[in-house]
């Protein structure tokens, strides 16, 4: 069974601080990693995606990636309290030459962030 | 470009009923997969459709099923509802969804079913 595991917090977070939003997967093979942030009775928003090991930044976003620890994260630098909301990690996983990709989601981190 | 469109957006039915969900996609998007979101079970994956062709399902029994039509828009169908299938179902379209690194997947704002 391919997991994605997110601490289900609730992360409380003072206004202006970084929240930091932790992932890990289990299936190796897994391709690409995408953060999505879900405020209440809404859908999933799109944050960003990363595929290779590394930092990506944009704007207060930043994700890091680290294949071999099987870890993708989330930064958030100078939370605001509309960054409150449940924060989902998503693994894109599928066999290679197929066709059969899909998502697979962590439960959620819920953060809030203190005005 | 217009979003992930849904409908009904809310939906009230009883055990034992059937019930048929509408998605349309972005514009251009070709792939589109429902989910099932639930408190307990998290976002689940339940099937993907492509070109009118189902590729890929998820662990769902067989009650629950899809189609996809040549405008890329795609039904989904839960058949005898329980009460366990109350549920947001969510829709998410894709614009190719092979093995891209950068293919990415926007979610319509969702159908809240409720079973009583």
């Amino acid at each position: 069974q391919k997991e994605v595991e997110q601490n289900s917090g609730p992360l409380s977070v003072p206004e202006g601080a970084i929240a930091s939003l932790n992932c890990t997967y289990s299936d190796r093979g897994s391709q690409s990693f995408f953060w999505y942030r879900q405020y209440s009775g809404k859908s999933p928003e799109l944050i960003m995606f990363i595929y290779s090991n590394g930092d990506k930044e944009d704007g207060r976003f930043t994700a890091q990636l680290n294949k071999a620890s099987q870890y993708v994260s989330l930064l958030i630098r100078d939370s605001q309290p509309s960054d409150s909301a449940t924060y989902l990690c998503a693994v894109k996983s599928g066999s290679s030459g197929g066709s059969n990709y899909k998502l697979t989601f962590g439960k959620g981190t819920l953060l809030t962030v203190n005005p | 470009k217009a979003g992930v469109t849904q409908t009904p957006r809310y939906l009230i039915k009883t055990r034992g009923q059937q019930v048929t969900l509408s998605c349309s996609p972005i514009s251009g998007h070709r792939s589109v997969s429902w989910y099932q979101q639930t408190p307990g079970q998290g976002l689940q994956f339940l099937f993907e459709y492509f070109s009118e062709t189902q590729r890929n399902k998820g662990n769902f029994p067989g009650r629950f099923s899809g189609r996809q039509f040549s405008n890329s828009r795609s039904e989904m169908n839960v058949s005898t509802l329980e009460l366990g299938d109350s549920a947001l179902y969510l829709c998410a379209s894709s614009l190719p969804w092979t093995g891209g690194n950068q293919e990415t997947q926007y979610f319509g704002p969702g159908t809240r079913l409720l079973v009583l």
